[in-house]
Formats: structure tokens, C-alpha cells, sequence
């Protein structure tokens, strides 16, 4: 049962436009959400979050939208870049499922190409 | 400010075998985590640790084990190996120390098992 879903395994954009990446959650438990992006042979590396009592993040160019009653977020990158090309999780927490919980759930990720 | 190191990066065994990977954290953090990525399954959980004892715990047969230690590294064993453990497994470390997941994991460079 995949609790977290990145249903585009790819997506392509062009230099300078916007990258729209999604992310679905079928736990209604989650209420920490983070975005992580992954180039090869690295580990992942921290983008953005989000709690569940917030709607929208914004750092730099990438922000991230939630919407609690869809169960859905998305990480906006306006411009992209070139350097951008990467693998982008999405993860989910569910902080206050009982006891302490410490463990993330992540999407299986989409391939960002941005094209010059 | 070291970042996560991960020993070996990179390992060949066989079927039947056991190994075990080693995790230095940031210094300071004390919750190690433990992720197993393969190309179908992305990222999974393993376990966490703070403070020697295990917090949580994935859904991995009782082969894959771990433990933490006083300066808080981290190891985990895989015994008797199976062609499906060929994965990268990623170590992350964290401050957080009660209350659940408030921040960012931090990754390592993972180390990439190939069983044969």
C-alpha cells in the first residue's frame, strides 16, 4: 500500500518556465510533508517543508503548496534551471500518530529534466 | 561542519553472505535513520535510533538489523543475503530529539550493495 504517490515518473521543462511537480498522500495522519531532490550517485538533499497547519512555503524559487482536503501537494520551481535536473522525492511524516514517530514516507520520485 | 559519512560507498557480495554498513552522523545529532532505495520501491524505512535504543522500526524481515552506538554512528547488518537486498542504502542523521519529525533529515552518499 504506497502511502505517498508521484504519479509522473518524468517531467520535462524548458529553461526559465515553471517546473510543477505533484504529489499525492492517502494518510490522513500526515502532517509534515518535505520535498528532497536527489542527483545521482548522492544522497538526497533537503529542498522544503511544510506542516498541515499551513497551506503554502516559500523559499527562493521553490514553494510548496498543500491541500489538506485533496490530500495533495506540489512543489512549484519558478525559473527552473538547468541544475535543476534531478530526481525530486516527496516525503510525509506522521508526527502525532501515537508515541514518537520518526520515520518518513516517501513518494517514489520524479526525473526533472530541464532543457536549455 | 562534516556532513554524513557512509562506509563502504560501494560492495560486491553473494548469496547467503551478511555485511554491514557503517554511519557516522553530523556531529551533535543523535537520531540516526536508515533507508533502503531501489529503483521500484524508492526510498523505505528501515529503523531509527537515538540514544542506543531503536524508536521505529520498517516492515524488513528480521535480517536487516541495526544498532547505535554511544558517540551516536550507527551500523546495520543484512544476514544471509538475497539478490533483492542489492539496493543503495542511505543513512540520514537529524537533532531532533522528541516530539517527532520537526525538520530535515540529512543524507549521506549512501552505500551501494550488489549481491550476486
Amino acid at each position: 500500500d504506497q502511502q505517498v504517490k508521484q504519479n509522473s515518473p518524468s517531467l520535462s521543462v524548458q529553461e526559465g518556465r515553471i517546473s510543477i511537480l505533484n504529489c499525492d498522500y492517502t494518510n490522513s495522519m500526515f502532517d509534515y510533508f518535505l520535498w528532497y531532490k536527489k542527483y545521482p550517485a548522492e544522497g538526497p538533499t533537503f529542498l522544503i517543508s511544510i506542516s498541515s497547519i499551513k497551506d503554502k512555503n516559500e523559499d527562493g524559487r521553490f514553494t510548496v503548496f498543500l491541500n489538506k482536503s485533496a490530500k495533495h501537494l506540489s512543489l512549484h520551481i519558478v525559473p527552473s534551471q538547468p541544475g535543476d535536473s534531478a530526481v525530486y522525492f516527496c516525503a510525509a511524516s506522521a508526527r502525532n500518530s501515537g508515541g514518537s514517530n520518526y520515520k518518513l514516507t516517501f513518494g517514489k520520485g520524479t526525473l526533472l529534466t530541464v532543457n536549455p | 561542519k562534516a556532513g554524513v559519512t557512509q562506509t563502504p560507498r560501494y560492495l560486491i557480495k553473494t548469496r547467503g553472505q551478511q555485511v554491514t554498513l557503517s554511519c557516522s552522523p553530523i556531529s551533535g545529532h543523535r537520531s540516526v535513520s536508515w533507508y533502503q532505495q531501489t529503483p521500484g520501491q524508492g526510498l523505505q524505512f528501515l529503523f531509527e535510533y537515538f540514544s542506543e535504543t531503536q524508536r521505529n522500526k520498517g516492515n524488513f524481515p528480521g535480517r536487516f538489523s541495526g544498532r547505535q552506538f554511544s558517540n551516536s554512528r550507527s551500523e546495520m547488518n543484512v544476514s544471509t543475503l538475497e539478490l533483492g537486498d542489492s539496493a543503495l542504502y542511505l543513512c540520514a542523521s537529524s537533532p531532533w530529539t522528541s516530539g517527532g519529525i520537526t525538520g530535515e533529515l540529512f543524507f549521506g552518499e549512501g552505500s551501494r550493495l550488489t549481491v550476486l
